[in-house]
């Protein structure tokens, strides 16, 4: 089955320094992963996704991820990290089916030291 | 502005009642999902529907309950089956109705406490 491994639940940076929240998935075929950020007692949005193609995605805010198939992991990075960057952010794999329904890590929450 | 709305933001319920969590979405979207969140344990789905009339389970239906009769609307039913149903509850939806690279879109949820 399917599955997503976010192995870091809390991680804390100061502010300007560079992250990396890492993101492991297990599945058979191509993936297509996602990567989406929640503020305290929002909704989720997409930071970005990947496909096919570049195996490295921009996104939104600066964010960038890396699709590494040998490694099987979907790593998100930020060169300088602001203190509007603390929240929680989950790493998701589409489950193959036809539905299109989404498998998500745990979650790994970020805080940001000024 | 397109958007997915989810209301109320805050919802209490005593045990035994059942309760209806509100979605809609103005974004024309084909697929509409629910999930649950509880704290350190991500996001689980409920139910999901790729069409009006249509709906179908998810990983953790037991105890909830879903109609979609209109394209935009996507109600969600917390019954008193449900064992533990204090938690944060995600709607979201997606344009596509197959394959695995919709992209789903998410509202601004309701937290949902069981006094």
């Amino acid at each position: 089955a399917q599955s997503v491994t976010q192995p870091d639940i809390h991680i804390t940076v100061s502010e300007g320094a560079s992250l990396e929240l890492r993101c492991n998935y297990s599945y058979g075929a191509t993936p297509y992963l996602f990567w989406y950020v929640q503020s305290p007692g929002q909704g989720l949005q997409l930071l970005l996704k990947y496909f096919s193609g570049d195996t490295l995605v921009q996104g939104i805010k600066g964010f960038e991820a890396e699709f590494k198939r040998s490694q099987s992991s979907f790593n998100l990075r930020k060169p300088s990290v602001h203190w509007s960057d603390a929240a929680e952010y989950f790493c998701a794999v589409g489950d193959g089916r036809s539905q299109g329904n989404l498998i998500f890590g745990k979650g790994t929450k970020l805080s940001v030291k000024p | 502005d397109g958007g997915i709305t989810q209301s109320p933001k805050y919802l209490f319920r005593k045990e035994g009642q059942n309760v209806t969590l509100s979605c809609e979405q103005n974004l024309n979207h084909d697929a509409m999902y629910w999930y649950r969140q509880d704290p350190g344990q991500g996001l689980r789905l409920i139910y999901y529907s790729q069409i009006v009339n249509d709906f179908q389970k998810g990983d953790i239906a037991e105890g909830y309950s879903v109609s979609r009769e209109k394209k935009e609307s996507f109600p969600l039913t917390v019954t008193s089956a449900q064992k533990n149903p204090t938690a944060f509850y995600l709607c979201a939806s997606s344009a596509k109705t197959g394959g695995s690279t919709d992209t789903q879109y998410f509202g601004p949820g309701t937290r949902l406490t069981v006094l």
